[in-house]
């Protein structure tokens, strides 16, 4: 079965601290991508990758950046956390592209407290 | 914005019942497919319908397509407790721009399954 690790289940942090939440798939998948999830908005795409040291913009990158320097890690990171940084979230990965009967497979969530 | 909309947002049954759950979106889809979530959990994807197909099956789950009508629906037949979850619908736009092979994720139905 394929296995999507988030470092980190639960994370409380200082306003302006750097953070970085990271996520490991162990299936050679292509794709990666990191969503955050709050209530009443569902899940909103942060960033995604295609392959090692591609990146590309989601609906909401602004405030985070992130790494691929391996095909199977995938790091979100926060500059300077905010305290509207406060969310959920998911890390996920797929072998083939979603447009392509690609199935996402998700991590189990890293819920971040800004404080 | 998010493209999947699902309706109701809470559903509330008891056992043995089933539930159904709606999903419309705005765009062209490649297709679109359907994920669980277990309270505080990641998601896990439960089927996947192709734009040029009309119903899908799953075990207890079926899953229509109405492309003319940009609605999706899900129904889960003789519930049971364990089913007690969020359920989100997902899309992936037609091929083509740099939207291809990203899902956006609706907001999601919360269904109860009383015992």
């Amino acid at each position: 079965d394929v296995k999507v690790t988030q470092s980190s289940r639960y994370l409380v942090k200082r306003t302006g601290e750097k953070v970085f939440l990271e996520c490991v798939q162990d299936m050679d998948h292509e794709n990666m991508f990191w969503y955050r999830q709050d209530p009443g908005l569902g899940l909103r795409l942060i960033y995604f990758s295609y392959d090692v040291k591609m990146k590309e913009k989601g609906d909401i990158p602004e405030g985070y950046s992130v790494s691929r320097e391996k095909k199977e890690r995938f790091s979100l990171i926060l500059e300077s956390a905010s305290t509207n940084q406060t969310s959920m979230y998911l890390c996920a990965s797929t072998l083939r592209p979603a447009g392509v009967s690609g199935e996402l497979f998700f991590g189990e969530g890293s819920r971040l407290t800004v404080l | 914005s998010q493209q999947g909309e699902e309706d109701p947002q809470a559903l509330s049954i008891q056992e043995g019942e089933n539930a159904t759950m709606n999903c419309s979106y705005k765009t062209s889809i490649n297709n679109l497919q359907w994920y669980r979530q277990n309270s505080g959990r990641g998601l896990v994807h439960l089927i996947l319908i192709r734009s040029n197909e009309r119903e899908k099956h799953s075990g207890r789950l079926r899953v229509t397509l109405d492309t003319s009508k940009k609605s999706s629906s899900l129904l889960i037949t003789a519930s049971r407790a364990a089913d007690t979850a969020s359920y989100f619908c997902a899309t992936v736009p037609r091929a083509g721009g740099t939207s291809y092979g990203k899902l956006t994720f609706g907001q999601g139905t919360i269904l109860t399954v009383h015992p």
